[in-house]
């Protein structure tokens, strides 16, 4: 059975750094594709970053490019975000996603940016 | 980017009453293999988003069958046949088909 759990949100100050993690499980990791997708409070859903399965290839949203790093560690079956130079405008529920089409998300962690 | 529109942004529909949400794109999302990635994802209130119909019209395990995912092409839609209580929620289309994948605004849908 496939299991997506994310990890590592919190609050932050505008201008702060975070790292999520996504552990993943029931399936084999480095087959897929994999995302993040955020959700800010009242809004509808909007995707941040992909990364193939190797991890040679990474795409993100205009809104977060240079500052938003995704990776992943196959060995370990897990996917990472590093946020950095956090706005206000990034607060949401960050949702580590496979990306088969979008057929399983994980339970989301809060990240908040505020003063 | 293509964006995907939604419609209606706001659906308040009666117990047992039908429901119909509409998916546009300004170009065909069949795929280079032939398939369509049309899917549909499910928002139940303070739950994560679960994927309901993918590739158009086929519906995930466990889905009941009142829902049903139809369209070609550019125009699609997600209908439910007799709505109940638990398809409160918001619902949401994504391309799976061009890069990078885009969603659809939202639908709320709601008992009246």
């Amino acid at each position: 059975q496939v299991h997506l759990v994310e990890s590592g949100g919190g609050l932050v100050w505008p201008g702060g750094s975070l790292r999520l993690s996504c552990a993943a499980s029931g399936f084999t990791f480095s087959d897929y594709y994999m995302s993040w997708i955020r959700q800010a409070p009242g809004k509808g859903l909007e995707w941040v970053s992909y990364i193939s399965g190797v991890g040679s290839s990474k795409f993100y949203a205009d809104s977060v490019r240079g500052r938003f790093s995704i990776s992943r560690d196959n060995a370990k079956n897990s996917l990472y975000l590093q946020m950095n130079s956090l706005r206000v405008e990034d607060t949401a529920v960050y949702y580590c996603v496979r990306v088969g089409q979008f057929d399983y998300w994980g339970q989301g962690t809060l990240v908040t940016v505020s003063s | 980017d293509v964006v995907v529109t939604q419609s209606p942004l706001s659906l308040p529909v009666t117990l047992g009453q039908p429901a119909s949400i509409s998916c546009r794109s300004p170009q065909s999302l069949v795929h280079s293999d032939g398939n369509t990635y049309l899917n549909w994802i499910q928002q139940r209130p303070g739950q994560s988003p679960r994927r309901l119909i993918y590739q158009v019209s086929n519906r995930d395990s466990g889905v009941p069958d009142r829902f049903s995912g139809s369209g070609s092409g550019t125009d699609f839609t997600l209908k439910i046949s007799r709505v109940e209580a638990e398809d409160v929620g918001l619902y949401y289309c994504v391309q799976g088909t061009h890069w990078p994948f885009t969603f659809g605004g939202g639908t709320k849908v709601e008992i009246k």
